[in-house]
């Protein structure tokens, strides 16, 4: 089954600084999807990456797709407040089947 | 338009009765998917629905889950003789076909004592 590995797990970044977050995945990439989560609540879907070298970005956030490393990464430039909270990556479960399989997150916290 | 809603937001229940959690996608919506998130688990998911088509039910942990879809919108997730390490927040999601984006609801914070 697919597995994703995000790094780093946890992240603290002062406000106004960018900042990366990584996705790997342990199978072959055919999607992937970005989601934030505020504590104690649901996923809001950010992006959805389809194709190698696709890059798509909204407001302060870039999200880019690598199949050959099997990897995505999300880049926020000048961090605000707004930005904290846990960021998800999820894939297809792979062989055909549906529903998404997610990394464990990352947490960001915004310093002011 | 309204988003994906579940009820109740809460539960607390007993170990060994059964729950029932519900889920109402967004209006349009085929694809009807049943995550659980845990502390030590993260992300899980549970059971898939497309339109009228058997429900992908490999996810379930063990055979007191079970989950139906009534009428190709409403879902309900059913978790009989509830277990303790049954605590967890279960999320329903929809998305408008089998691999697009999915919206998720705000989850059902289950807690079995």
């Amino acid at each position: 089954s697919q597995e994703l590995e995000q790094s780093p797990q946890s992240l603290i970044v002062q406000e106004g600084k960018n900042l990366t977050i990584n996705c790997t995945s342990s199978k072959t990439l055919y999607g992937l999807y970005w989601y934030k989560q505020k504590y104690g609540e649901g996923l809001i879907f950010l992006m959805m990456l389809q194709k190698g070298g696709e890059e798509k970005s909204h407001e302060k956030i870039t999200a880019k797709l690598d199949e050959k490393k099997q990897q995505s990464s999300l880049h926020i430039t000048a961090s605000q407040p707004s930005h904290a909270g846990i960021y998800l990556c999820g894939a297809g479960r792979g062989g055909g089947a549906d529903g998404l399989t997610f990394g464990k997150g990352t947490h960001l916290i915004i310093q002011p | 338009g309204a988003g994906v809603s579940q009820s109740p937001s809460n539960k607390v229940t007993e170990k060994g009765k059964d729950v029932e959690l519900r889920c109402d996608p967004i209006s349009g919506h085929t694809a009807l998917y049943w995550y659980r998130q845990s502390l030590g688990q993260g992300l899980e998911f549970l059971i898939y629905f497309q339109g009228n088509s058997a429900p992908d039910k490999s996810g379930l942990p063990s055979d007191r889950f079970s989950a139906e879809r009534t009428g190709g919108s409403v879902s309900t997730l059913t978790i009989q003789r509830t277990q303790q390490e049954d605590s967890a927040v279960y999320l329903c999601a929809s998305s408008l076909w089998a691999q697009g984006e999915q919206y998720f609801g705000p989850g059902t914070r289950l807690t079995v004592t």
